[in-house]
């Protein structure tokens, strides 16, 4: 079956301007997580999906970044006025519950 | 701020010799304890799972968790070059079995 999937893949926009992501999980999967990796660097916690339930925003950095999911599957993660230290691979990730993690490829995001 | 902590590396380890990697963790309450390969460019897979006290051992893997001492590690035996990957620790929040945090990584270098 199919995995996660995000896109875009590559995303280059910049300072000042909002950018969206997507992320598509797996069916089923009532989980779903965004991380952010910057270069060289681990995952960064940020947000945290689960079924019905209000979303964990705990990891969000700053109000500029927000993300919703609609009908329990797809998500999408905003970052309004991008700046340049938002450069990274934003990773996606959903979950059976119980289950492990299957991460998406990620979508790398270059902000000029 | 629950940490997980690893020494980034470079590790550099013999071709056919163990390499092993090492992580704690600040939660005592942490349950779920896993390791993540992630090849350069790639998104994370999962390698090993672990939640008991013990070893685990999986092929080549092997997973060692000692919760009084708040310390996980792998041991890869025989090591490849194609072992050669950033290897991510992640641990569970509390008790919370859906927020998983992960470390900063190690990278493993194999030396042919």
């Amino acid at each position: 079956g199919a995995g996660v999937s995000q896109s875009p893949s590559n995303k280059v926009t910049e300072k000042g301007k909002d950018v969206e992501l997507r992320c598509d999980p797996i069916s089923g999967h009532t989980a779903l997580y965004w991380y952010r990796q910057s270069l060289g660097q681990g995952l960064e916690f940020l947000i945290y999906f689960q079924g019905n339930s209000a979303p964990d925003k705990s990891g969000l950095p700053s109000d500029r970044f927000s993300a919703e999911r609609t009908g329990g599957s797809v998500s999408t993660l905003t970052i309004q006025r991008t700046q340049q230290e938002d450069s990274a691979v934003y990773l996606c990730a959903s979950r059976p519950f119980p289950g492990r993690q299957f991460f998406g490829p990620g979508t790398r995001l270059t902000v000029l | 701020q629950k940490e997980v902590e690893q020494n980034s590396g470079p590790l550099s380890v013999p071709e056919g010799a163990i390499a092993s990697l090492n992580c704690t963790y600040s939660d005592r309450g942490s349950q779920s304890f896993f390791w993540y390969r992630q090849y350069s460019g790639k998104s994370p897979e999962l390698i090993m799972s672990i939640y008991s006290n013990g070893d685990k051992e999986d092929g080549r893997f092997t997973a060692q968790l000692n919760k009084a001492s708040q310390y996980v590690s792998l041991l890869i035996r025989d090591s490849q070059p194609s072992d050669s990957a950033t290897y991510l620790c992640a641990v569970n929040q509390g008790n919370r079995d859906d927020k998983i945090i992960f470390g900063k990584g190690t990278r493993l270098h194999i030396l042919p």
